[in-house]
């Protein structure tokens, strides 16, 4: 099994909702990532966990919590978005967070904060 | 100067040809790399890989070309098919560092 698993696929939201994205691996990866990606951009680092710690925050605001429950799990936690957060959301994973080791992206969750 | 548009460079195919996209890394330090293809609606899909310690490698119908000299990589694809419509990204791992730092894309489209 090489799957990263996303869901919701689609979430609408408004600016005063809590709503969380969830993200599943059963590869045994060690290594989990949030990125954001806006249309026709490259996705873009938010945050790492390595053996279910925070261990990168690339000063993400803190609207977005993550949250790495263990090992096959991360989640993400939004509360009071802006429309601006609208984005593509992809969870990734890699068997550990060390140099060269190729990262399995999950389809994303589409967000639309209204 | 660096584009702001939401057009990505497109490379337009011919279904049976073969597809060169490119790539320009800045970090001389940058030690591993990794071509990516994302087709609409998905996550993007590792292609294959290349450590700078070598300068080609070989996959499926696909090879990563890196000439660390003037900081550049390509993807070539040969016998592009339509399922090779994507937006490619090049991305790039420095020494030291554990973040993944991804390249503009390029689009593809592959004509019948």
């Amino acid at each position: 099994d090489t799957e990263v698993t996303q869901t919701p696929k689609h979430l609408v939201m408004g600016m005063t909702n809590k709503k969380s994205l969830k993200c599943e691996q059963h590869m045994g990866h060690r290594a989990m990532y949030w990125y954001k990606q806006k249309a026709k951009k490259p996705p873009e680092l938010m945050f790492v966990y390595s053996y279910e710690k925070l261990s990168i925050n690339e000063s993400v605001p803190s609207r977005f919590s993550p949250e790495c429950p263990n090992s096959s799990l991360l989640n993400l936690h939004l509360h009071a978005l802006q429309p601006e957060d609208s984005a593509l959301y992809l969870c990734a994973s890699s068997q550990m967070m060390s140099d060269g080791l190729e990262q399995y992206f999950g389809p994303g969750t589409r967000l639309t904060v209204t | 100067g660096e584009s702001v548009g939401l057009h990505l460079p497109t490379l337009s195919v011919q279904e049976g040809d073969n597809s060169i996209i490119n790539c320009a890394y800045s970090n001389s330090a940058s030690d591993y790399f990794i071509w990516y293809k994302q087709e609409s609606g998905k996550g993007p899909q590792f292609i294959i890989d290349i450590r700078s310690n070598m300068d080609k490698r070989q996959g499926q119908r696909v090879t990563v070309l890196l000439n660390k000299t003037v900081k550049h990589l390509s993807l070539q694809i040969a016998a592009t098919q339509p399922g090779d419509s994507a937006v490619y990204f090049c991305a790039e791992k420095r020494s030291g560092n554990n973040r993944l730092a991804f390249g503009k894309g390029n689009q593809v489209v592959v004509i019948p």
